[in-house]
């Protein structure tokens, strides 16, 4: 079946320490993109991808870092610079279009946690 | 920049009942499309219905449907003899022709179905 895989489901990060979140998809969009959502809050755009080796930053870049080496891999690190990183994060993807109608596909996302 | 609103955290609704969501936006943008997403319990989303800005006509996805006012920007979501499986955070997201395709969301309504 196609999808979006994220991995682990959940994540815990000492203080200073850099985590990466895994995001995999096999539907073969060519846009990827990565999503926070805090408690009581919708989502917020950290990082955007429409090509390979190319990605953009979204409303909360500080403090993550991304890269696009694969079409179908899309890996968010949450850097030690990013002082309030506990919240539920969301992978997604989508055809790319012109017209921005393309709904987006959504992996079952990675709850990070401090220690 | 674009913002999505939606005014109500939380609303409840009989099992077999209709209940509307509101959702009102604010863009100066001429082309756009409004979705809506729904997010279960095991927190991963899914769209649940999409318009076109430039359709006059309204959505229709089986018991969901939209309540497009373009002058009012407001795109409600009415469902329709509610079933205890929509029991969901409800989202509201936009994007533009302008905007690369990224999508700003709402901060969710929160549905509980009752039996």
């Amino acid at each position: 079946d196609g999808g979006i895989t994220q991995s682990p489901k959940y994540l815990f990060r000492k203080e200073g320490q850099n985590v990466t979140l895994s995001c995999e998809q096999n539907l073969n969009h060519d846009a990827m993109y990565w999503y926070r959502q805090d408690p009581g809050q919708g989502l917020r755009l950290i990082y955007y991808s429409q090509i390979v080796n190319d990605f953009q930053k979204g409303d909360i870049a500080e403090g993550y870092s991304v890269s696009r080496e694969k079409k179908e891999s899309f890996p968010l690190t949450v850097t030690s610079a990013q002082k309030n990183p506990t919240a539920f994060y969301l992978c997604a993807s989508s055809i790319w279009s012109l017209e921005a109608n393309e709904k987006l596909f959504f992996g079952s996302g990675t709850q990070l946690s401090v220690l | 920049a674009q913002t999505v609103t939606q005014s109500q955290p939380e609303m409840s609704v009989q099992e077999a009942e209709t209940v509307t969501l509101s959702c009102t936006y604010d863009t100066s943008e001429s082309d756009y499309y409004l979705f809506w997403y729904k997010q279960p319990p095991s927190r991963q989303m899914i769209l649940v219905i999409r318009q076109e800005a430039y359709k006059q006509q309204n959505a229709t996805e089986n018991r969901f449907s939209v309540n497009f006012q373009k002058a009012a920007k407001s795109f409600s979501l009415k469902i329709s003899d509610s079933q205890l499986g929509d029991a969901a955070m409800y989202f509201c997201a936009s994007t533009y022709n302008t905007n690369a395709g990224k999508s700003t969301f709402g901060d969710g309504t929160t549905l509980t179905v009752k039996p």
